[in-house]
């Protein structure tokens, strides 16, 4: 199975900043790669999906880059509806796998 | 407008089964994968299982492979999974969920509110 090993897995942050989060994969999966969100007690949400396309209806402060085995996600300007804890997802081949998550937190 | 409603979680012994249920909505659901993906209390997101839109392909992790069943039921735009021989550490909220495109490798972009199950004696 691919592994997904994400960093960092919480951080610290303050509304206006700018927050990169990174994936690295095992071995190489292409473009397929999610990013989601989720904040406690809802499902996740889908915010970039193939590595950097932007899911419809999710603000264009975040977005994503990279491709074959290392990936980020970058929020671009921190709001205070973005505290959550945020995964990546490879969806190249089964079986797929998340990565730890990490949780982003109010400086 | 898409929807998706869960049911069948709850309280079960260990061995024993339960079945899981999701209705969706607002799509065509035949077009597209299916998944399940679990989140045991506090602790991350794990894929479980998927089936292809014609149920011609279907993959499971392998901490659950030869005990749970996924399966869907296109004239009824259901989605179901079966789980036998439960073990606590099975314990989760479960998410059925969908993908993005027709194909794999656009993402999973609608999911159900979950549903949880509890293994224990």
């Amino acid at each position: 199975a691919i592994q997904m090993t994400q960093s960092p897995s919480s951080l610290s942050a303050s509304v206006g900043d700018r927050v990169t989060i990174t994936c690295r994969a095992s071995q190489g999966i292409g473009n397929d790669l999610g990013w989601y969100q989720q904040k406690p007690g809802k499902a996740p949400k889908l915010l970039i999906y193939a590595a950097f396309s932007l899911q419809t209806g999710v603000p264009s402060r975040f977005s994503g880059s990279g491709s074959g085995t290392d990936f980020t996600l970058t929020i671009s300007s921190l709001q205070p509806e973005d505290f959550a804890t945020y995964y990546c997802l490879q969806d190249y081949n089964y079986p797929y796998t998340f990565g730890q998550g990490t949780k982003l937190e109010i400086k | 407008e898409v929807q998706v409603v869960e049911s069948g979680g709850g309280l079960v012994q260990p061995g024993r089964s339960v079945r899981l249920s999701c209705l969706f909505s607002g799509f065509i659901f035949n077009n597209y994968g299916m998944h399940w993906v679990r989140q045991g209390p506090g602790k991350g997101l794990e894929w479980v299982a998927s089936i292809s839109w014609n149920s011609g392909s279907i993959d499971y992790a392998t901490s659950v492979k030869g005990r749970f069943t996924i399966s869907r039921d296109s004239a009824k735009n259901s989605l179901y999974l079966q789980m036998n021989s439960l073990r606590v550490e099975d314990t989760a909220l479960y998410y059925c969920v969908k993908d993005k495109a027709a194909v794999p490798g656009y993402g999973l972009d609608v999911w159900g509110q979950g549903t949880t199950v509890t293994v224990s004696s």
